[in-house]
């Protein structure tokens, strides 16, 4: 079936510093990939998507593009800020059945921190 | 606008009581997802809804668990029998249709403790 793999954390970065945090996918069919943001006591929020090859989603200085070649959707930032620190997930949605579900499959998260 | 909402929060339980968790997605959102989200298992899919339809509950982890949703809105799942391994956030998301990716919205999530 279809899976995700992101690096794991913790990361620990001072403000300022440049961000990648890896994902990579597997699925049979053409997922629409996402990036999804877990706030100290928030819900999850979606940050960015893509929906086909080459796309780059991109939000809050937040970019990441859409590499089948590759079967990635590396997360990244210029310049991270105290604010960014929260949990980063990444996840794949392909739609599937006639009634075209969006089931989304996540990856194990990954826990930023971000030093002053 | 409200968001979805979840209730309750938190619920803590002895192992082998039955656990009701309510979601109520944003008004006019026609599918409902249900995820849970614990240590071992990172973000799991449950169960979901088109309408008050069920079309894939594969992910259900055993026959205790069971979701039902009336009115096209509100949905309820309930776990009979509980298990500590059942201790977890259980999330809904709630989106505007099937089709084209829509974005779906997380409630705040029920941390269901069970001891």
């Amino acid at each position: 079936g279809d899976s995700v793999t992101q690096m794991e954390g913790p990361v620990t970065l001072s403000e300022e510093a440049f961000l990648t945090i890896n994902c990579t996918y597997t699925a049979t069919g053409y997922p629409s990939l996402f990036w999804y943001v877990q706030y100290p006591g928030e819900g999850l929020q979606l940050l960015l998507k893509a929906t086909k090859a080459d796309d780059k989603g991109s939000n809050k200085g937040f970019e990441a593009t859409y590499r089948k070649e590759t079967t990635s959707f590396h997360l990244e930032k210029g310049s991270v800020q105290v604010s960014d620190s929260a949990v980063y997930f990444c996840a794949l949605s392909d739609l599937w059945g006639v009634w075209g579900a969006q089931k989304l499959v996540f990856g194990q998260g990954t826990r930023l921190t971000i030093n002053p | 606008g409200a968001g979805v909402s979840q209730s309750p929060s938190n619920k803590v339980t002895e192992k082998g009581k039955d656990v009701e968790l309510r979601c109520d997605p944003i008004s006019g959102h026609t599918a409902l997802y249900w995820y849970r989200q614990s240590l071992g298992q990172g973000l799991e899919f449950l169960i979901y809804f088109q309408g008050n339809s069920a079309p894939d509950k594969s992910g259900l982890p055993s026959d205790r668990f069971s979701a039902e949703r009336t009115g096209g809105s509100v949905s309820t799942l309930t776990i009979q029998r509980t298990q500590q391994e059942d201790s977890a956030v259980y999330l809904c998301a709630s989106t505007y249709s099937e089709g084209s990716y829509n974005e779906q919205f997380f409630g705040p999530g029920t941390r269901l403790t069970v001891l």
